[in-house]
């Protein structure tokens, strides 16, 4: 099956820089990429997806890149406010025959330090 | 309101007494699916359901039954739980294929003694 490799586990930034979270993928015929962000103590919610025809997509301050050559895809996060503290998890769908299996990452703790 | 609804919340029960955590949708989804969370592992697939009476297997599916008799509705069974299935689970639902937003529940948390 898919194996989704998530870096790094946690990440501290100060409030206003960057954040760049890395996934990995294994399985070439994985199509379909979405990213969840998860609140402490709340349910993961979709936040941006990519899908496998795209390199590139963006909404606001947050984007998502995708090598699929090299298997990797990234979420981009820029002049990082508080409220975007919470774990990210990266995710990849294979479609294999009538099978539709979506795989996550382990998930990243980001802290946005004011 | 569109949403999934899973019960119960909050679970403590002993080895090997059987229980069920129920899941239900309201969108008119297809795709549903069960997942387990764990400090440092992430989301691990359970199993997921394609369509009524289609169910396949996930990551982690031993220890769990599950069954798709009607469209808004995945149970999750636990036929003899044991104290390595202590976790935090989460039904999850979207159209068919699942290639856009998939919608979770609020999350069972589950303790088995």
């Amino acid at each position: 099956g898919e194996n989704v490799e998530q870096h790094p586990s946690t990440l501290s930034v100060q409030e206003g820089d960057s954040a760049v979270i890395k996934c990995t993928y294994s399985d070439s015929a994985s199509n379909y990429f979405p990213w969840y962000k998860q609140e402490l103590g709340k349910r993961p919610q979709l936040i941006i997806d990519i899908r496998s025809n795209v390199g590139e997509k963006k909404d606001q301050r947050i984007a998502v890149t995708l090598n699929k050559t090299a298997k990797h895809f990234s979420l981009h996060i820029t002049e990082t406010q508080p409220e975007d503290s919470a774990v990210y998890f990266c995710a990849a769908l294979i479609s294999s025959g009538s099978a539709r299996q979506l795989t996550f990452g382990s998930g990243t703790q980001l802290t946005v330090l004011p | 309101e569109a949403q999934v609804t899973q019960n119960p919340r909050y679970l403590i029960t002993v080895t090997g007494k059987k229980l069920t955590v129920t899941c239900s949708q309201n969108m008119n989804h297809e795709y549903m699916s069960w997942y387990r969370q764990d400090p440092g592992l992430g989301l691990r697939q359970i199993y997921y359901s394609m369509n009524v009476e289609v169910t396949d297997k996930g990551d982690v599916p031993e220890g769990y039954k599950v069954s798709r008799k009607e469209k808004r509705n995945f149970p999750l069974i636990l036929e003899s739980p044991s104290p390595n299935q202590t976790s935090l689970y989460f039904c999850a639902s979207s159209f068919n294929p699942p290639t856009g937003e998939l919608f979770f529940g609020e999350g069972s948390r589950l303790t088995v003694l």
